[in-house]
């Protein structure tokens, strides 16, 4: 069974970076075809997809975030990563990584979601 | 604004029948075949439901239901429980520069 588990700060000061890790277990992240993703939920809000990663590294990103989003993935420890440049309030909201199972279409496994709040 | 659009409730009785609906474009609903849904209860991580329309992932019931037609997919829950109320919302992929855009989230709320 897939399991996944975000980690990093709640807090972050506007103008910063945020930088999220997801940690999975029960499967290899080099399992051809998987890609691992970063969906968000602001306070009340909807979901919003973020970016997501292949196994080989190659991402996708949502094109409203105008460039702000890094991922990066080290499939030796299972783990993958998330940064979002120049944060402002709007960015606060809970972040989920879940796997993205084929490519945009389904994601089947999420992780319980960590809140980051951006304030100063 | 999100990208697709739900209605932002529904409501039925236990034992009856809801469809939540999910209108979009021919850029997304439209023009592919992988719409999947998600239930949300209230502090907890999104389920997937149903993938690629109709299709339910091991483990889901079969009263939980998907469909389309033209630009708009649903989500029809039969034999409504107590334990269906919850938020679902509904993603499509939509296309190579975009690649996946969900709905507001619908609230239903079982009487």
């Amino acid at each position: 069974q897939v399991q996944l588990q975000e980690s990093g700060p709640g807090l972050v000061k506007p103008s910063e970076t945020l930088s999220l890790s997801c940690s999975v277990s029960g499967v290899s992240m080099s399992t051809t075809g998987h890609f691992w993703a970063w969906i968000r939920q602001p306070p009340g809000g909807g979901l919003e997809w973020i970016a997501s990663i292949q196994s080989n590294g190659r991402i996708s990103h949502n094109p409203s975030f105008a460039g702000r989003t890094t991922m990066s993935v080290d499939t030796s420890k299972s783990v993958f990563s998330l940064r979002l440049a120049t944060v402002t309030a709007a960015d606060t909201a809970k972040y989920f990584c879940a796997r993205d199972l084929y490519g945009f279409t389904e994601f089947d496994s999420w992780g319980s979601g960590t809140l980051v709040t951006v304030s100063s | 604004q999100s990208a697709l659009t739900q209605p932002r409730s529904v409501s039925g009785s236990p034992g009856q029948s809801v469809t939540i609906s999910c209108t979009g474009t021919t850029s997304d609903v439209g023009g592919y075949d992988w719409v999947s849904w998600y239930q949300q209860h209230p502090g907890k991580a999104p389920k997937l439901l149903i993938y690629d329309v109709y299709k339910r992932p091991s483990g889901v019931p079969a009263r939980f239901s998907g469909s389309k037609s033209d630009s708009t997919a649903s989500l029809t829950i039969s034999g409504l429980q107590a334990d269906d109320e919850a938020n679902y919302y509904c993603s499509s992929y939509a296309g190579v520069h975009v690649f996946v855009v969900f709905g507001g989230g619908t609230e239903l709320t079982v009487l």
